[in-house]
C-alpha cells in the first residue's frame, strides 16, 4: 500500500456529461474525505465518510453530486450533468478515527469541463 | 463561522534568509491547526501540526490563542522549501479541514 490513490488522474468532459472518479484509501483508514481546489484557492471541504456511512455534506455539494463508499473501503464521487464550474481538482484523503487523525491526501483528480 | 486566512499568496525570499508565512483562524472552539505542503508536482502533505510542538525541516509554529493565528517561520531558508504551503483547522468532530488560500513561497539563491 502506497498511499492514497485516485483515478483517473484527469479528466476532459463536455459540459452536461456525468463523470466518476475513484478513490482507494489506505487499507486500514476508516475515514474518508473528499476536498474539491479550484485554481488559486485551497482545498475546500465536500463530504466525509465513516466506514460505508456518509456523515456530512457540505453546502457545496449540489444535488448534481453523490458520494459513496459501499464497502466501506474504494469511494466514488459522481457529478451528473456537469457545467463549467465543475472544473477543478478534486482530492481525497483518508485517516484513521483514532491517533493524531491526521489526513492523507491523494494525488487528485484534475476535471474539465469544455 | 470558521475560517483561515493566509494574507499573502506569494512570498519570496532569498536563501539563508529568515521566512515567516502568516495564518490567522477564526473558529468557536478549541483550535487544533496544521501546516501541509505541497511541493512541485506533489501531492499534498502534513508538515506540521500545532499540538506536537515539533520542528520538522527546521519550520517551528506556535499558536498564539490571544492574535488568532498560527505563523510558520524558518530561521535560514533553503532553496528546497519552495513550495505551496496551507495552513488548516481542524473542525472537531468530523476532524475536516478548513484550508487558507495557500502561500507561495520561493526561495532565490
Amino acid at each position: 500500500d502506497t498511499g492514497v490513490s485516485q483515478d483517473p488522474r484527469h479528466k476532459i468532459t463536455k459540459r452536461g456529461q456525468n463523470v466518476t472518479f475513484r478513490c482507494d484509501p489506505i487499507s486500514e483508514h476508516n475515514r474518508l474525505y473528499w476536498y474539491r481546489q479550484t485554481l488559486g484557492q485551497g482545498p475546500e471541504f465536500l463530504t466525509y465518510f465513516q466506514n460505508e456511512a456518509q456523515l456530512e455534506k457540505s453546502r457545496l455539494l449540489s444535488d448534481r453530486f453523490s458520494a459513496e463508499r459501499p464497502k466501506g473501503s474504494f469511494s466514488t464521487l459522481e457529478i451528473q450533468r456537469t457545467e463549467q464550474g465543475d472544473s477543478a481538482m478534486y482530492l481525497c484523503a483518508s485517516s484513521l478515527t483514532r491517533g493524531s487523525g491526521e489526513q492523507y491526501f491523494g494525488p487528485g483528480t484534475r476535471l474539465t469541463v469544455t | 463561522a470558521q475560517r483561515v486566512t493566509q494574507p499573502e499568496k506569494l512570498l519570496s525570499v532569498f536563501k539563508g534568509a529568515p521566512v515567516e508565512l502568516k495564518c490567522n483562524y477564526s473558529y468557536s472552539g478549541s483550535p487544533e491547526l496544521f501546516w501541509y505542503v505541497q511541493y512541485s508536482r506533489q501531492r499534498l502533505q502534513l508538515l506540521l501540526r500545532h499540538i506536537s510542538r515539533e520542528s520538522i525541516k527546521g519550520f517551528t509554529a506556535d499558536l498564539n490563542k490571544g492574535e488568532t493565528s498560527f505563523h510558520l517561520k524558518k530561521p535560514f531558508a533553503q532553496e528546497e522549501d519552495s513550495a505551496m504551503y496551507y495552513c488548516a483547522l481542524v473542525i472537531q468532530g468530523a476532524q475536516k479541514l478548513v484550508f487558507g488560500q495557500g502561500t507561495r513561497l520561493t526561495i532565490n539563491p
